[in-house]
């Protein structure tokens, strides 16, 4: 079992809709929990950061934390052909490296 | 958010030369900065962990002496590719941890291209 998965893609939807991307984990010991977008030959960017279960909003964009179910997503509320990407989720404890997921493709089409 | 430079963005050598990028905090110290590879269309692979004033921690799988890493200072941690090879072309990124290992930013990458 991969320590962060999540599913490829790609995740096609049109504009203005709700994307909705999901991620899991395995070490039940993370502690922060985050959302990355990357462009294609660029750097990730960070998004959003999570540390308690419920939910966080920003802008359009929400994650959602259930530590329970080892699982955290991330919404794009009112999706621009611009947030078309690939987003990395990724998991720590506390002071420890980041644990990346292979990412999701996002297309955001007209 | 916090500012991590990287140098260069890019880079092409030749086969059997060595390549050094710098990764720098600019605002802040950062005792542990991580450096990551992406291949194209794959997720980013952690490569070793540089702690400020100690050895770095290598991934399974990844040969130190080849990856050499120096992080003198709290705000300078540098890789080194020796003896590059076509294999070893890739986009190469640092991250340094803020606020408490609570945040991680990300320099620009380096794309490295061995002929």
């Amino acid at each position: 079992q991969k320590e962060v998965e999540q599913n490829s893609g790609p995740l096609s939807v049109p504009e203005g809709a709700i994307a909705s991307l999901n991620c899991t984990y395995s070490d039940r010991g993370s502690q922060s929990f985050f959302w990355y977008r990357q462009y294609s030959g660029k750097s990730p960017e960070l998004i959003m950061s999570i540390y308690s279960n419920g939910d966080k909003e920003d802008g359009r964009f929400t994650a959602q934390l259930n530590k329970a179910s080892q699982y955290v997503s991330l919404l794009i509320r009112d999706s621009q052909p611009s947030d078309s990407a690939t987003y990395l989720c990724a998991v720590n404890r506390v002071t420890d490296k980041l644990i990346f997921g292979t990412g999701t493709r996002l297309q955001v089409f007209p | 958010g916090a500012v991590v430079s990287q140098h260069p963005s890019r880079v092409i050598c030749k086969s059997g030369t060595s390549v050094k990028i710098e990764c720098r905090s600019l605002d802040f110290q950062a005792t542990t900065m991580f450096w990551y590879r992406q291949f194209p269309k794959q997720s980013l692979m952690l490569m070793a962990t540089s702690n400020e004033g100690s050895k770095a921690t290598y991934e399974q799988g990844v040969e130190k002496d080849k990856f050499l890493i120096n992080h003198a200072s709290l705000t300078l941690s540098t890789l080194t590719v020796t003896s590059a090879h076509p294999e070893d072309s890739s986009f190469y990124i640092c991250s340094a941890l803020v606020a408490r290992g609570r945040q991680a930013f990300f320099g620009q990458g380096t794309r490295l291209t061995v002929v």
